[in-house]
This record gives structure tokens, C-alpha cells and sequence, in this order.
């Protein structure tokens, strides 16, 4: 079975200072990683993924993650926030391989924002 | 536009009616999935289609939800004899089949029942 917990429900930052937003996740598999985002009123957007390539994977917007095996983590990360990061973001885990399912198991969210 | 369409977008319906939503998705994608989303928490699966053939159904899906693929192509979701419980955002996403797909996601449907 997968599994992701997402640390913060909220996290609030100033804008031009750093984000880290915080994922564990588990899976009996080995595991596929996304990172999804939020607007209000829009669709779920990818921002990365991870497929056992890199483990410091590049999205769009800036954002990036690292994957860490031992620590079964998979955090978010932008040196610099923008008001328009502003948003909800979800962790998700799928099976890479095997598990019998195709489902994206999502975390349940934690919301960004950006004070000017 | 090429993305992944529902229909209608907002629905508000008394409880005990029937209601169906659509989904379009993009149109070279085998697979379609549907996920409901309530306030405050992030989206749950309820049920994946690979063509026309319904693959797997998740727990949450009751008797009084039905989803089919009949062409392979769009998809519906019925709930019939709605409850107040139901008042969620249902989503419908699709990828194509193989490694490293990644799933689009619709702006999804918000069911009120009131």
C-alpha cells in the first residue's frame, strides 16, 4: 500500500525568502513521486516527478525535490517564493512498478502563502 | 483546447436526485480516471478505466455510484439518490498507458447537494 503525509497543513512565507514544503511518504513498491499544485478555481497542475532517474528532480516555476530514500522523503523546495506560488500543494506516490493499481494516492495538501 | 474538459462544472441538486457528470479527455489517452475531492483534503480515487474496461473501483465508490467508458473515449459518473455526503469536487484525469505518464487533470465538477 502507498501512503504520503504531508508535515504542514499550512506553511506562510515572505515573498523573495525560501519555500520548503515537507512530504514523507511510504509504499510497499517502489515508488513513482509527484508533486501537484492548486490555483483556486483551476485544475491540479504537475510541477515534478520522480521515477528513479535523479534524485533531485527540476520542475516548472522554479520548484524542486528531492528524493531521499532513507529518510523516505520527497520535500519541495524554491530558493525565492513569488506571490503567484501562492496556492495548494500536493504530494503524491503511485506504484513505479507492480502494486497492481494505477491510482495516485494523493497527501492531503498544504497551503501556501506569500506575504508581500 | 486539448486538455482533459468536464461538464457541467457546478451542480446543485436536492438530495435524493440522480446526477451525471461528463468527462472528456485528452484525446490520445487510454486511461481515465475519476478522484473526489472534499474541502480541505486532497483528492481520493474512486475509480480508473483503461479503454473502456473499468480496471479498478475504490471503496469509496457505494452502489449508488456508477462510472462508465462505453467507447473507450468519454466517460460518465452517476450518482443516484444523492446525499448531503456527496457534496464534493470530482475530478476526471487521464495519461496514457506506460512508464512515467503523467496524469491531466480537469478543473472538475462541484457537486452542492442540498
Amino acid at each position: 500500500a502507498q501512503s504520503v503525509t504531508q508535515l504542514d497543513s499550512h506553511v506562510s512565507v515572505s515573498e523573495g525568502t525560501p519555500v520548503l514544503l515537507r512530504c514523507n511518504y511510504s509504499s510497499s513498491y517502489s515508488p513513482s513521486l509527484f508533486w501537484y499544485v492548486q490555483h483556486p478555481n483551476k485544475g491540479l497542475q504537475l510541477l515534478l516527478k520522480y521515477t528513479s532517474a535523479a534524485t533531485l528532480v527540476k520542475g516548472i516555476n522554479g520548484f524542486e525535490a528531492e528524493f531521499k530514500k532513507s529518510e523516505t522523503s520527497f520535500h519541495l523546495t524554491k530558493p525565492s517564493a513569488h506571490m503567484s506560488d501562492a496556492a495548494e500543494y500536493f504530494c503524491v506516490v503511485s506504484p513505479l512498478w507492480g502494486g497492481g493499481s494505477e491510482k495516485l494516492v494523493f497527501g492531503k495538501g498544504t497551503k501556501l502563502t506569500v506575504n508581500p | 483546447d486539448t486538455g482533459v474538459s468536464q461538464d457541467p462544472r457546478h451542480k446543485i441538486t436536492k438530495r435524493g436526485q440522480n446526477v451525471t457528470f461528463r468527462c472528456d479527455p485528452i484525446s490520445e489517452h487510454n486511461r481515465l480516471y475519476w478522484y473526489r475531492q472534499t474541502l480541505g483534503q486532497g483528492p481520493e480515487f474512486l475509480t480508473y478505466f483503461q479503454n473502456e474496461a473499468q480496471l479498478e473501483k475504490s471503496r469509496l465508490l457505494s452502489d449508488r455510484f456508477s462510472a462508465e467508458r462505453p467507447k473507450g473515449s468519454f466517460s460518465t459518473l452517476e450518482i443516484q439518490r444523492t446525499e448531503q455526503g456527496d457534496s464534493a469536487m470530482y475530478l476526471c484525469a487521464s495519461s496514457q498507458q506506460g512508464e512515467n505518464t503523467e496524469a491531466f487533470f480537469g478543473q472538475g465538477t462541484r457537486l452542492t447537494v442540498v
